[in-house]
């Protein structure tokens, strides 16, 4: 299995929503992304995971809320979000380490707005 | 992560050969060269990488100048479905070697 998982596809959210994005696979990679996507733009990188933990934050504003609960599941909580947010949400995975060779594989995305 | 340059758009006729290029002048030697590329409606997937040597895999190739400041991705014979953006991306081998930091691509059009 060599695929990365996202639910839900597409998602409408108001600003005083909670909502969580789910990421899931099962090719035994540890290391877990978070990339945001907007119109036209290329993905830029919110967060990584590694072994569970938290590794990088690219100053992504405290609205938006990481969690890996094992190895296989990572999932970003979104509260309070403003309609600039919206945007394509990619999950990732590769093996972690530090080979630069380890491929990153990408989720379909979850698109979502926010009115 | 070093900068990379790449033409906005390409245009290509099926079953011809593509050559994407990529200039990266201020690239280290210790940075790898990696593809992805972005089909419509989908997440990015890794294409080739590779550090001096030309590169080939089952899609594509990859040669690199002798000075490692520019490469260029070969699609040897293009289909509808290559049409994608395609990134070419720098990835230190040291620091902080989990980031993929995307530039703006080339749109690859195919024509039939």
């Amino acid at each position: 299995d060599t695929e990365v998982t996202q639910t839900p596809k597409h998602l409408v959210m108001g600003m005083t929503n909670k909502k969580s994005l789910k990421c899931e696979q099962h090719m035994g990679h540890r290391a877990m992304y978070w990339y945001k996507q907007k119109a036209k733009k290329p993905p830029e990188l919110m967060f990584v995971y590694s072994y569970e933990k938290l590794s990088i934050n690219e100053s992504v504003p405290s609205r938006f809320s990481p969690e890996c609960p094992n190895s296989s599941l990572l999932n970003l909580h979104l509260h309070a979000l403003q309609p600039e947010d919206s945007a394509l949400y990619l999950c990732a995975s590769s093996l972690p380490g530090a080979s630069t060779s380890h491929e990153q594989f990408f989720g379909p995305g979850t698109r979502l707005t926010v009115l | 992560d070093a900068k990379t340059t790449q033409p906005n758009s390409m245009e290509s006729n099926e079953e011809e050969p593509v050559h994407l290029p990529c200039n990266h002048s201020t690239i280290s030697g210790t940075d790898y060269i990696h593809w992805y590329r972005q089909l419509p409606s989908q997440g990015p997937e890794y294409v080739i990488h590779g550090l001096t040597s030309n590169v080939n895999n089952r899609m594509a190739s990859l040669a690199i100048a002798e000075d490692r400041k520019s490469s260029t991705l070969i699609l040897h014979r293009a289909t509808l479905r290559d049409a994608a953006v395609y990134y070419c991306i720098l990835r230190d081998s040291g620091g902080s070697n989990y980031k993929l930091t995307f530039g703006k691509g080339t749109l690859l059009t195919v024509n039939p």
